[in-house]
């Protein structure tokens, strides 16, 4: 079945760092995939649609210079978090497979984000 | 704004009892999709439902999609301690036809003692 890889799996950093996140499609052409966001114990939140060669389309209340953003490829999205603060710790979790068609979402493992 | 509502937000059951977990929508939906995230993991697609008052069985789980396309159902029958996770659903956002762009409801935690 189709697979979507994510690294990395875990992050620690100090406040003030930039941290970049991967998603890629391993065995399937994605032109558009989406970043979730995940607090403990709630649902996920659709962040951001990530479209190859264009730029993202953000959600309401969810700042595109702080999460930046990249679909250079028909197989990897780029997020990332600029300056990031103790608030912006999550589990982010992006997805791909879906679009036109009756294609499920298949999600990658995620990444824990946890900003000292 | 489109919200999709699931209840309830905890379950305890012991093994071999039956699990349900009711989700409904503000807006009419083109499709529902149920996701499966066990602790620690990432949410694993579990199945679609398109068609008004459609019901569809995988082994022990049962999914109905309501006559109005407002609502869904997933049950499962004699739970097992494999069956423990975070049960979502998932429409598509803003009452759109896409399959990717989704608004999940909150999702039910379900544990199951031996």
């Amino acid at each position: 079945g189709a697979v979507v890889s994510q690294h990395p799996s875990r992050v620690i950093c100090k406040s003030g760092t930039s941290v970049k996140i991967e998603c890629r499609s391993l065995d399937f052409q994605a032109t558009t995939m989406f970043w979730y966001r995940q607090f403990p114990k709630q649902s996920l939140m659709l962040m951001a649609t990530s479209n190859e060669g264009s730029k993202a389309t953000y959600e309401q209340g969810v700042e595109k210079d702080k999460f930046l953003i990249n679909h250079a490829s028909l197989t990897l999205s780029t997020l990332t978090v600029t300056s990031a603060h103790p608030e912006d710790s999550s589990f982010y979790i992006c997805s791909a497979g879906g679009g036109a068609g009756n294609q499920p979402q298949h999600f990658g493992d995620g990444t824990r984000l946890s900003i000292l | 704004g489109q919200q999709v509502m699931q209840i309830p937000q905890y379950q305890h059951v012991q093994e071999g009892e039956d699990f349900t977990t009711y989700c409904n929508s503000s807006t009419t939906l083109s499709n529902i999709q149920w996701y499966k995230q066990r602790p620690g993991g990432h949410p694993v697609f579990l199945i679609q439902l398109v068609k008004s008052g459609e019901v569809k069985k995988q082994k022990r789980l049962t999914f109905q999609f309501g006559e109005a396309k407002k609502n869904s159902s997933l049950h499962i029958t004699a739970t097992q301690t494999t069956d423990v996770g975070t049960y979502f659903c998932a429409g598509p956002l803003g009452g759109g036809t896409s399959y990717g762009k989704l608004t999940f409801g909150q999702g039910t935690i379900l544990t199951v003692h031996p």
